[in-house]
C-alpha cells in the first residue's frame, strides 16, 4: 500500500528567507509520481511542483523545488525566498504510475510565513 | 475556460436528507476525481471517471454515495440519508489522460447537523 507522511503539523518562515516542507513516502510500486499542492484558505488544490520517480534531476518551478532522494524515499519542497502569500497548507502526495490514477496524500504542513 | 467549478460552495442540512454536488470539469479533461477532505486530513479518494465510465470507486464510497458522468462532462456526487460524519469538504478534480496535473475546483464544504 502506498502512504505519504508529513511529519511537520506547522512551520514558521521569516519573509524572504527559505523554508523546506518534509516528505517521506511508501510504496512498492517501480513507477510513481510526487506531487506537491498548496491550499489556501478558500480550499482550492493549486498545484507547485512534479517529481517522477525515474527523474533524475530534481524537479523546480519558479521558487519551488523538490528535494528528491529516491534511496532515503523523501521528497521534501524547498520554497525559497518566502512571501507573505506563501502562508497556506502544503500536501504531498504521490501517485502509481500506469496502475490507478488516483493521488494518495499527507495530512498537510500549514506554513505561516511573517514579516 | 476559467477551471474546474463545484456548485454549491456551501451546503448544510439536516441529518436524513439527500444532498447533490455538482462538478464541472475543464472543458477538454476526459478524467475526472471526487475527494472527500474531513478537517485537519489530506484528501482522500472517493471515485474517477474517464469520460463517462467510473473507473474506480474507494471503499469510502458507501451504498448511500452515488457519482454520475452521463455525458462525460459535468459529474454529480449525491450522498443520501445524510449522517454527521458526512461533513467534509468534496473536491473535484480533472485532467487529460497521460497528463501529469490534477486540476482541483475550490471544494463543496457540507455542514450536517
Amino acid at each position: 500500500a502506498q502512504k505519504i507522511t508529513q511529519t511537520q503539523p506547522g512551520m514558521f518562515v521569516q519573509e524572504k528567507e527559505a523554508v523546506t516542507l518534509d516528505c517521506t513516502y511508501d510504496t512498492s510500486d517501480q513507477s510513481y509520481g510526487l506531487f506537491w499542492y498548496k491550499q489556501p484558505s478558500s480550499g482550492e488544490m493549486i498545484f507547485l511542483i512534479y517529481q517522477g520517480s525515474y527523474d533524475e534531476q530534481n524537479a523546480t518551478e519558479g521558487r519551488y523545488s523538490l528535494n528528491f532522494q529516491k534511496a532515503r524515499k523523501s521528497a521534501n519542497l524547498v520554497i525559497s525566498a518566502s512571501q507573505l502569500g506563501d502562508s497556506a497548507m502544503y500536501f504531498c502526495a504521490m501517485r502509481a504510475l500506469g496502475n490507478t490514477d488516483k493521488l494518495i496524500f499527507g495530512t498537510g504542513t500549514r506554513l505561516q510565513v511573517f514579516p | 475556460d476559467t477551471g474546474v467549478s463545484q456548485d454549491p460552495r456551501h451546503k448544510i442540512t439536516k441529518r436524513g436528507q439527500n444532498v447533490t454536488f455538482r462538478c464541472d470539469p475543464i472543458s477538454e479533461h476526459n478524467r475526472l476525481y471526487w475527494y472527500r477532505q474531513t478537517l485537519g486530513q489530506g484528501p482522500e479518494f472517493l471515485t474517477y471517471f474517464q469520460n463517462e465510465a467510473q473507473l474506480e470507486k474507494s471503499r469510502l464510497l458507501s451504498d448511500r454515495f452515488s457519482a454520475e458522468r452521463p455525458k462525460g462532462s459535468f459529474s454529480t456526487l449525491e450522498i443520501q440519508r445524510t449522517e454527521q460524519g458526512d461533513s467534509a469538504m468534496y473536491l473535484c478534480a480533472s485532467s487529460f489522460q497521460g497528463d501529469t496535473e490534477a486540476f482541483f475546483g475550490q471544494g463543496t464544504r457540507l455542514t450536517v447537523v
